[in-house]
């Protein structure tokens, strides 16, 4: 069974620009959440969803948004890009939410 | 949000020492979680430990739910051990909040 997918892996951007990661769950899994690492904050709880619904969300400003598909993929969008968004963005699928997560290799966002 | 803290923060060891990590938790929890995170920032899941004890091969986690705290026991270090270890702890169904890791490094 294939593991969680995330793409693009490297990703670089200037400031004010936008940018959207994708993440492809675990085959029959259908919550996702997304993580923000750095090395001042470590994780950081961003979104949840479940079955196209945002169930739960974290402290963060109104440019970062998500949304997932019929098929369980999701995608992150950060629009006017910060240098501070500079991170590694993880994405983690389980069955309903409450249970044993698996995660994807991150997308490493590098804003210049 | 639920408080996590880890100890130590840093540790070394001899290839073939044993060494236990620690987690505390400032709330009542119904899920805890042990992740290794590898040199080229991979997650791996290593226990989902609400309670109780469990065991695989090399590694064993405790967790007293009842006292907020949880142990991850290494065994025999490998080199291959070396990494950042998170404890992550959830109360609502879908918001972990991951401890700063205890980062450790095995020498030859």
């Amino acid at each position: 069974k294939a593991g969680v997918t995330q793409t693009p892996r490297y990703l670089i951007k200037t400031r004010g620009q936008q940018v959207t990661l994708s993440c492809s769950p675990i085959s029959g899994h259908r919550s996702v959440s997304w993580y923000q690492q750095t090395p001042g904050q470590g994780l950081q709880f961003l979104f949840e969803y479940f079955s196209e619904t945002q169930r739960n969300k974290g402290n963060f400003p109104g440019r970062f948004s998500g949304r997932q598909f019929s098929n369980s993929r999701s995608e992150m969008n950060v629009s006017t890009l910060e240098l501070g968004d500079s991170a590694l963005y993880l994405c983690a699928s389980s069955r309903q939410g409450n249970e044993k997560l698996f995660f994807g290799s991150g997308t490493q966002l590098s804003v210049l | 949000g639920i408080q996590v803290e880890q100890s130590p923060p840093d540790l070394i060891l001899q290839e073939g020492a044993n060494s236990t990590l620690r987690c505390n938790f400032s709330d009542s929890v119904n899920n805890l979680q042990w992740f290794h995170q590898n040199p080229w920032g991979q997650l791996i899941n290593l226990f989902y430990i609400p309670s109780g004890t469990k065991q695989n091969g090399r590694l064993s986690a405790t967790t007293v739910a009842t006292e907020r705290y949880s142990l991850l026991y290494i065994s025999s270090s490998q080199t291959t051990d070396s990494g950042v270890y998170f404890c992550a702890v959830d109360n609502t169904g879908n918001q972990f909040y991951f401890g700063t890791g205890t980062s450790l490094t095995v020498i030859p």
